[in-house]
């Protein structure tokens, strides 16, 4: 069982806007930044957001990230067929000296 | 261009050892913290051991301490796992990753997988 909640599955059509949410403690999410990634079987990891609301380089402006107390949320607007991923939420955590994810999410694209 | 590429993995025997490289380029090493983590078939990503920018720092999760032992090389720009008395529940994809501290990773790499079984 993971330390940080999110649902195993989201779904939506090509255009809608989809949200997946990421639930944790204080010890992780409630003091400490909320990081999102993509990711493809056999593939890298892709860093999505970092510190909770910051999109890197390169990453379309359909993806955005928030968080309140210690709960976080992942959004994506516009949705795509090749957003079709899995997506991980991660925080470290201060009780535990290490990092905790989520379960993921498995993202379809109706 | 960030990169990351692990290498060593295979199949073992239970109790048997392995040891995980990560050959990173295309940034300044010894300024960024490095992260394992792991994928077992059909489950999500798994944090397992992390390393400070200096070395001097290192962290892991229950299951793998006392067996586990995460190393630099600042000189080979080289990231090291050495996985001893592995056990079948450490048959995984493990991915090495990047940041500029340890409560950031910013870039993994594609991943090498290992298959303990007998």
């Amino acid at each position: 069982q993971s330390v940080l909640t999110q649902p195993p599955s989201a779904s939506g059509t090509p255009g809608q806007r989809v949200t997946i949410s990421c639930s944790g403690r204080s010890s992780n999410i409630g003091s400490n930044y909320v990081y999102w990634y993509q990711h493809l079987p056999g593939t890298a990891p892709k860093l999505l957001i970092y510190m909770n609301t910051q999109r890197p380089p390169g990453v379309p402006d359909r993806f955005s990230g928030s968080k309140s107390g210690t709960s976080a949320s992942l959004a994506i607007s516009g949705l795509r067929s090749e957003d079709e991923a899995d997506y991980y939420c991660a925080a470290w955590d201060d009780s535990l000296s290490g990092w905790v994810f989520g379960g993921g999410t498995k993202l379809t694209v109706l | 261009e960030v990169q990351l590429l692990e290498s060593g993995g295979g199949l073992v025997q239970p109790g048997g050892s392995l040891r995980l490289s990560c050959a990173a380029s295309g940034f300044t090493f010894n300024k960024y913290a490095f992260n394992w983590g792991r994928q077992a078939p059909g489950k999500g990503l798994e944090w397992v051991s992390g390393i400070s920018t200096s070395g001097g720092s290192t962290y892991y999760v229950d299951s793998v301490k006392g067996r586990f032992t995460v190393s630099r090389d600042n000189s080979k720009n080289t990231v090291y796992l050495q996985m001893n008395s592995l056990r079948a529940e450490d048959t995984a994809v493990y991915y090495c990753a990047t940041g500029p501290h340890i409560r950031a990773i910013d870039y993994w790499g594609q991943g090498t997988l290992v298959t303990v079984s007998s």
